[in-house]
């Protein structure tokens, strides 16, 4: 069975700072690993995914996540926060053999202080 | 392409209603999914379908939910009667393979039962 544990539901950084949102899955098999953004009263939009190859995987926006297998994790960083990146962030998880179950996160929301 | 096309984007209703909400998925997309979006619960997969053909609908929790897809531009889901525990935002989301893929979410359809 797999998991996506996010933690911190709730995390503040100044403008200009370092965004790290936290990720960690549990896979019985090689995972595809997602970060999905949801902007208020939007659907969700795809940051980045990583699926196999090179383990840093760079997004929209100037994020870009690191798949650690050793750590089970896929964390979200970005090395200058905007105003604009107020939002929540979705990790979500399925299986490289080919599922259509997703299971997402249960969330973070970034505020971002002036 | 105008991304997923979910309607209404707000409903208010009183128990015992019948609620249809209704999408349009991306052309070319064969997969579908409805999930649901509750503060307690997160984001829940309903019900699947690949090919307009229903998969998976092991997370529509009771009878009164059901979901069809006539063909492959449109998809309902359907609560009948409503109840105010089923208030929550529903989103709409289509791929180009069932696994994998990018999930392109639609805006949602936010639904109050009274």
């Amino acid at each position: 069975a797999q998991s996506v544990t996010q933690l911190g539901s709730h995390v503040s950084v100044s403008e200009g700072a370092l965004v790290l949102l936290r990720c960690n899955y549990s896979s019985s098999v090689p995972p595809y690993l997602f970060w999905y953004v949801q902007y208020p009263n939007q659907g969700l939009q795809l940051l980045l995914k990583y699926t196999t190859g090179a383990t840093l995987v760079k997004g929209i926006n100037g994020f870009e996540a690191e798949f650690k297998k050793s750590e089970t994790s896929f964390h979200l960083t970005k090395p200058s926060a905007h105003m604009s990146d107020a939002a929540e962030y979705f990790c979500a998880v399925s299986e490289a053999s080919g599922t259509y179950k997703y299971i997402f996160g249960t969330g973070t929301r970034l505020k971002v202080l002036a | 392409d105008a991304g997923v096309i979910q309607s209404p984007r707000h409903e208010v209703t009183e128990m015992g209603q019948e609620v249809t909400l209704r999408c349009k998925p991306i052309s070319g997309h064969n997969s579908l999914f409805w999930y649901r979006q509750t503060m307690m619960r997160g984001l829940e997969l309903l019900i699947y379908f690949n090919n307009n053909v229903p998969i998976d609908d092991s997370g529509m929790p009771e009878d009164r939910f059901s979901a069809k897809m006539p063909n492959a531009s449109f998809s309902t889901l359907k609560i009948q009667p409503s109840e105010p525990r089923d208030s929550a935002v529903y989103f709409c989301a289509s791929s180009q393979q069932s696994w994998a893929n990018v999930l392109t979410f639609g805006a949602g359809s936010r639904l109050t039962v009274l």
